[in-house]
This record gives C-alpha cells, sequence and structure tokens, in this order.
C-alpha cells in the first residue's frame, strides 16, 4: 500500500492527452511538499520528468506538463507518442516518515 | 557529466549481511543529501533511507530501522549502505540517488535475499 495513490494504468491512443493522477495527504503533497514525476521505462532507473511541482528538466519534451492543488498532483501527456508507454511514479516528501513517499506506480499503454 | 554507481549486490541467506557502494563522479559530491530506493522488479519504489551532506544526519523507513546503516566518505565521493539481519522482503534493486533539484538515479545493483 503506497502512501501516494495513482491509477494503476491509463491508455490513450497515439496523439491524444492522457492524465496521472497522485493523491497524498496533510503529511506530504498537502503540506506543501515539492512533487517530483518519474518515468520508467522497462529495465532501467526511474528517469526525472518533472520536478519541483511544474519543472522540467532540459530535454524532456514541452509534451509532459504537471499541476499541484491541496494535496494532489497531476501530470499531463499530450501528443502521445509510442515511445511514452512506460510507468510513471509521482513522489513527495512526507514529514511524518521523515523521507520520500511514492505513489504506486500508472503503467501508460500507448493504444 | 553526473554519475552515480552502484555495487555490492548479490545473492545472500536470510540474515546474512551486505555492504552496498555507490561511486559517485560529475558533481561536488560533499553538497549533496543522498537517498537508496529499493524497487522489487516489477513492483513500486520504497524509499529506504537517507543522509545530509556532512554524513552527521540519517534518516531510515521503519522497515530498516536497526538492520540498515547507511554512511559516506566524502573524500572518496562514495556512499554506503550496510545491511544487517537480511529478509526476504528486502528484496530488490537498491538504487543511489542524488537529491538536488532534479533528482538523479544510478542504474541499481540487485539483492537477493534467499535460501
Amino acid at each position: 500500500q503506497s502512501v501516494l495513490t495513482q491509477p494503476p494504468s491509463v491508455s490513450g491512443a497515439p496523439g491524444q492527452r492522457v492524465t496521472i493522477s497522485c493523491t497524498g495527504s496533510s503529511s506530504n503533497i498537502g503540506a506543501g511538499y515539492d512533487v517530483d514525476w518519474y518515468q520508467q521505462l522497462p529495465g532501467t532507473a526511474p528517469k526525472v520528468l518533472i520536478y519541483g511541482d511544474i519543472n522540467r528538466p532540459s530535454g524532456v519534451p514541452d509534451r509532459f506538463s504537471a499541476s499541484k492543488s491541496g494535496a494532489s498532483a497531476s501530470l499531463a501527456i499530450t501528443g502521445l507518442q509510442a515511445e511514452d508507454e512506460a510507468d510513471y511514479y509521482c513522489q513527495s516528501y512526507d514529514n511524518s516518515l521523515t523521507g520520500w513517499v511514492f505513489g504506486g506506480g500508472t503503467k501508460l499503454t500507448v493504444l | 557529466e553526473v554519475q552515480l554507481v552502484e555495487s555490492g549486490g548479490g545473492l545472500v541467506q536470510p540474515g546474512g549481511s551486505l555492504r552496498l557502494s555507490c561511486a559517485a563522479s560529475g558533481f561536488t559530491f560533499s553538497d549533496y543529501w543522498l537517498h537508496w530506493v529499493r524497487q522489487v522488479p516489477g513492483k513500486g519504489l520504497v524509499w529506504v533511507s537517507r543522509i545530509n551532506s556532512d554524513g552527521k544526519t540519517t534518516f531510515y523507513a521503519d522497515s530498516v530501522k536497526g538492520r540498515f546503516t547507511i554512511s559516506r566518505d566524502n573524500a572518496k565521493n562514495t556512499l554506503f549502505l550496510e545491511m544487517n539481519t537480511l529478509r526476504a522482503e528486502d528484496t530488490g534493486i537498491y538504487y543511489c540517488v542524488l537529491a538536488r533539484a532534479a533528482p538523479f538515479w544510478g542504474q541499481g545493483t540487485l539483492v537477493t535475499v534467499s535460501s
């Protein structure tokens, strides 16, 4: 049982837009701690897509964007491409656990 | 270019010990907090431990408290995780993570606890 809640799976056709939600609580996202989003391709380490709630590292396409409101955050991917098929994780800090917390991961399938 | 290279994983029996290492390069090692995160292949990510820049402040997940010890050698740009009294549920890929604004992850080292 992960501290942050994500849908197990989402899907969309090429070119479409999908969103992945991440719900936390008052001890993590709701307390104002930053949310980071990761993409994990099969057999590889997680790679940061979004950091500090809304920031994209250089090299990440602007098709990826994120938002945060209250104790929830959301990742949006527009113009879906086959190469976007991967697992996506949200991550924040929890002040009662004094460490990072993660969502359970969302598997994105491009139809 | 930032690099984090984990090593020290392997097969160990329940109750055994392992010491993981993470060799860092491409950044000022002594400026940053570092974390260990575990992932059972095919499953989610679980935070294990973190250490501050000078090595004097550490935190652990409840599941490893008292059994694992995180440490670092800033002179050698290396992070460690001493793992004792290992259990089957400690099995997974252990990633070393640089806690900068945009966190950077190593490629991980696989630990398998099994008889």
